[in-house]
């Protein structure tokens, strides 16, 4: 039974670029949440969809766009990257009606780096 | 708001000493809480969570932690540490089921053999 996959694992961009990173949910689960993560930080609330839609958004600029596809995989898009956006990007799936008692699962991470 | 205060960025232990790693939150509602480890260049995996049931949460690895409502606090504990425990530990808050995780800035846990 895989776990949740993220692509790429490392991405290597430059200052006004766009980016797109992917995630495939857990099989089973049906909500993806995004994280970022700085250096030497806890991770921080990017947004959550579930049913294809937004359904709660962090303290993130427009920049930051997302979609998620009826297979309940999903993109997180930054646009006009910023040397602060160089991050660990997480994404973790749920079930939407069952996550206090079986938590969060998360990927592995995509590295970015802005230069 | 809802946050988490973890104490103490690094914790250092002997190998087969108690591990106590702390974690404090304030919450308007009944809390949801975690623990997850980060080993590095590794994403997250769950401990163990708290949701309203026993406040004497046992979870893998041998970790267990305890929900104190009237001192806001969910102390991560393991009575003998191991070399393999060296990693990031997270202290994570959520106001309801599937509601966004508010995290701690993590604890550092270093064995010394």
């Amino acid at each position: 039974d895989a776990g949740v996959t993220q692509s790429p694992t490392h991405l290597i961009k430059t200052r006004g670029q766009q980016v797109t990173l992917r995630c495939s949910p857990k099989s089973g689960h049906d909500t993806v949440s995004w994280y970022q993560q700085a250096l030497g930080q806890g991770p921080q609330f990017i947004f959550q969809y579930y049913e294809e839609e937004e359904r709660q958004r962090g303290n993130f600029p427009d920049r930051f766009s997302g979609h998620q596809f009826p297979n309940y995989s999903s993109e997180l898009n930054v646009n006009a990257l910023l040397l602060g956006d160089s991050a660990l990007y997480l994404c973790a799936s749920s079930l939407m009606d069952r996550t206090p008692n079986y938590g969060y699962t998360f990927g592995s991470g995509t590295r970015l780096t802005v230069v | 708001a809802q946050s988490v205060t973890q104490l103490g960025s690094h914790v250092s232990v002997s190998e087969g000493a108690l591990v106590l790693l702390r974690c404090n939150y304030s919450s308007s509602v009944p809390p949801y809480l975690f623990w997850y480890v980060q080993y590095p260049n590794q994403g997250l995996q769950l401990l163990l969570k708290y949701t309203s049931a026993a406040t004497l949460v046992k979870g893998i690895n041998g970790f267990e932690a305890e929900f104190k409502k009237s001192e806001t606090s969910f102390h991560l504990t393991k009575p003998s540490a191991h070399m393999s425990d060296a990693a990031e530990y997270f202290c994570a808050v959520s106001m309801d089921s599937n509601y966004q995780l508010i995290w701690g800035a993590g604890t550092k846990l270093i064995i010394k053999p």
